[in-house]
């Protein structure tokens, strides 16, 4: 399997354009996040599928944020319009539960490379 | 009620010495304690993971110890490698899917 597929790779943008992230997650992976990684908030959930479906969207930032699952295999983010605050790495994940020694189930995240957005 | 606290921010330790990252968390919903170790230009990956009915785990040179009564859970990596210069991130869960993650220590092992 070719992992957690995530491009462009990196993304260099003028304010107030259109920025659209795409995402592969893995084959059989049913649940799909999406993450903002900055220096100085870390790791932040911005939203989350299962089964294509939006979970839980409390992450995005604002309205100028929006993400869509239309199908199984395929994921976007786009935000519209940029701005420099919006400039980050962005992570796809996707999940998959695993049984664990003990008896009980893990719940591992398997994130894309990421893509690292320069908003000018 | 949702934050993890994830100390030191950085971490020098000297090859073969042992390297320890802590963590502490405020909701006692948590039920499953990952840590994710990210190398420069990739995306965080599983490193060892633990539940809170066990208070320790070990895989390789890899250790979490978990103290339930204090919500705290830290990473030991013993006998430090250059290899294992990386990001570690500590993250909490529990029943829904989501994680919440700390801020990250970028450990340098020294040779």
């Amino acid at each position: 399997d070719a992992g957690v597929i995530q491009s462009p790779r990196h993304e260099v943008t003028e304010m107030g354009q259109e920025v659209t992230l795409r995402c592969k997650p893995i084959s059989g992976h049913d649940y799909l996040f999406w993450y903002r990684q900055t220096m100085m908030r870390g790791l932040e959930l911005l939203i989350y599928f299962n089964n294509n479906v939006p979970i839980d969207d409390s992450g995005m930032p604002e309205d100028r944020f929006s993400a869509k699952m239309p199908n199984a295999s395929f994921s976007t983010l786009k935000i519209q319009p940029s701005e420099p605050r919006d400039s980050a790495v962005y992570f796809c994940a996707s999940r998959q539960i695993h049984a664990s020694g003990g008896g009980g189930t893990y719940n591992e995240q398997f994130f894309g490379p990421g893509t690292r957005l320069t908003v000018l | 009620q949702q934050q993890v606290k994830q100390s030191p921010q950085s971490l020098i330790v000297q090859k073969g010495g042992i390297s320890i990252i802590n963590c502490a968390y405020e909701n006692t919903a948590f039920d499953y304690f990952p840590w994710y170790q990210q190398f420069p230009g990739k995306g965080p990956a599983l490193l060892i993971a633990i539940r809170p009915d066990v208070s320790e785990k070990k895989e390789g040179r890899f250790t979490i110890s978990f103290n339930k009564s204090a919500k705290q859970f830290s990473l030991h990596i013993m006998d430090s490698q250059p290899g294992d210069s990386a990001t570690y991130f500590c993250a909490a869960g529990a029943g829904s899917y989501q994680l919440t993650f700390g801020k990250g220590t970028k450990l340098s092992v020294i040779p």
